[in-house]
């Protein structure tokens, strides 16, 4: 089975800032990777799939990037709703599995 | 509008049934892959299943509930379905019905959830 790890688990930021989220997979899994937002209460919502790929309505701010093992979510100036936790997801092989997120929080 | 409503949630002992159901409906239900995801109580999203849209659909499950869940669904009642068995106390959580947006592009819709709850 593949595993997800995502660095760091918790990411403390301002209003402006630039932020990376990284996602590393076990074992390579082509681009089949995809990005989450997910609020208190709420469904997660599809930010990114195929690595790079914007979903629509997903503000230009995201970015997806990465191949095979190493993948990356970057917010170019984070807003006061981008903070919030933020899953990967794996499709490339079953059983597909998350990364344990990452909680944004507001410095 | 996309809409996927989860029912069947609720409290059940340990070793007890559930069956979930998702009503979708704002889109060709059929032409879809669907999922079962679920969320412990302040914990990270988990897959539990996925069924494909094919007239004999592809099915997996996560080893963790392998062997004691059934997915299925109903495409001329454009419903999704999870027979839970044999319930467990670490089965608690919420349990999202999501649409996969392709087989490798995620999931572009979820439901609202609906709470399983497995006293010990």
């Amino acid at each position: 089975d593949i595993q997800l790890t995502q660095s760091p688990s918790f990411l403390s930021a301002s209003v402006g800032n630039r932020v990376t989220i990284t996602c590393r997979a076990s074992q390579g899994i082509n681009s089949y990777l995809a990005w989450y937002q997910q609020k208190p209460g709420k469904a997660p919502k599809l930010l990114i799939y195929a690595a790079s790929t914007l979903q629509s309505g997903v503000p230009s701010r995201f970015s997806g990037s990465g191949s095979g093992t190493e993948f990356t979510l970057t917010i170019s100036s984070l807003q006061p709703e981008d903070f919030a936790t933020y899953y990967c997801q794996q499709l490339n092989s079953y059983p597909q599995s998350f990364g344990q997120g990452t909680k944004l929080e507001i410095k | 509008e996309v809409q996927l409503v989860e029912s069947g949630g609720g409290l059940v002992k340990s070793g007890g049934s559930l069956r979930l159901s998702c009503a979708a409906s704002g889109f060709s239900f059929s032409t879809y892959n669907m999922n079962w995801v679920r969320q412990a109580p302040g914990k990270g999203l988990e897959w539990v299943s996925s069924i494909s849209a094919t007239y004999s659909p592809y099915i997996d499950y996560a080893d963790s509930v392998k062997g004691r869940f059934t997915i299925s669904r109903d495409n001329a009642k454009n419903s999704l379905y999870l027979q839970m068995n044999s319930l467990r106390a670490e089965d608690t959580a919420v349990y999202y019905c999501a649409r996969a947006l392709t087989s490798v592009a995620g999931i572009d819709y979820w439901g609202q959830g609906t709470l399983v709850t497995v006293s010990s």
